[in-house]
């Protein structure tokens, strides 16, 4: 069975930095591409960053670009997302999801249940 | 532009059919996915590709896809279809892209 966990969310001050993790079961990371998706209450989803099967492509929004980075650990088929320079405009449940087919990108045919990060004073 | 654009709202009668509409650059050269999301629940894929549904998602949803705009026809709506559906594409950066969203009302 296919399942993703977010972990590692929590009220930050702004400017500090923050670890997301995506505990993954059911299929290797390496496999597919992983990305975060977040929402912030009551607004729609934004993609936040993806990496692809082979790490050849990793991408970043443009809101997050110098400040988030995503990574992957195979051994522990593991997903991450390390945040710095957080801002209020972070606020949001983080999701990390799965690309549905082996070298795919943006079909994403399982999420997790997300982890709720709240940057405020 | 990598923005895809959704109507913010649509309501749809019980039993009637429903189509929500997604426009943008990036949907002239690839498909876009639809995700249904309940209130306090992750999104579920339910369209991907040319019209192809999770076997878990009953046939009463479709999909299509023309020039910049992407479809998604829901047929027999049901009270459960209730919910906000977003598609997203692969962004003409590379990146995803998502829909603003569109909330479904069935009445």
């Amino acid at each position: 069975e296919v399942q993703l966990v977010e972990s590692g969310g929590g009220l930050v001050q702004p400017g500090r930095s923050l670890r997301l993790s995506c505990a993954v079961s059911g299929f290797n990371v390496d496999e597919y591409a992983m990305h975060w998706v977040r929402q912030a209450p009551g607004k729609g989803l934004e993609w936040v960053s993806g990496i692809n099967w082979n790490r050849g492509k990793i991408l970043y929004a443009d809101s997050v670009m110098g400040r988030f980075t995503i990574s992957r650990d195979n051994v522990n088929n593991s997903l991450y997302l390390e945040m710095s320079s957080l801002r209020p405009d972070d606020t949001a449940r983080y999701y990390c999801a799965k690309s549905l087919y082996s070298r795919g990108w943006y079909e994403l045919d399982y999420w997790g249940q997300g982890t709720l990060v709240t940057v405020s004073s | 532009s990598s923005d895809l654009t959704q109507d913010p709202a649509v309501s749809v009668a019980l039993g009637q059919t429903v189509t929500i509409t997604c426009q943008g650059d990036s949907l002239k050269n690839t498909f876009a996915s639809w995700y249904q999301q309940k209130p306090g629940q992750a999104p579920v894929l339910v369209i991907y590709g040319d019209n192809r549904r999770p076997s878990e998602i009953p046939d009463r949803f479709s999909g299509s896809n023309s020039g910049n705009t992407a479809s998604l026809t829901i047929t027999g709506t049901r009270a459960g279809d209730e919910a906000d559906y977003y598609c997203n594409s692969r962004a003409t950066s590379g990146g995803v892209v998502f829909g603003g969203g569109t909330k479904l009302t069935v009445l």
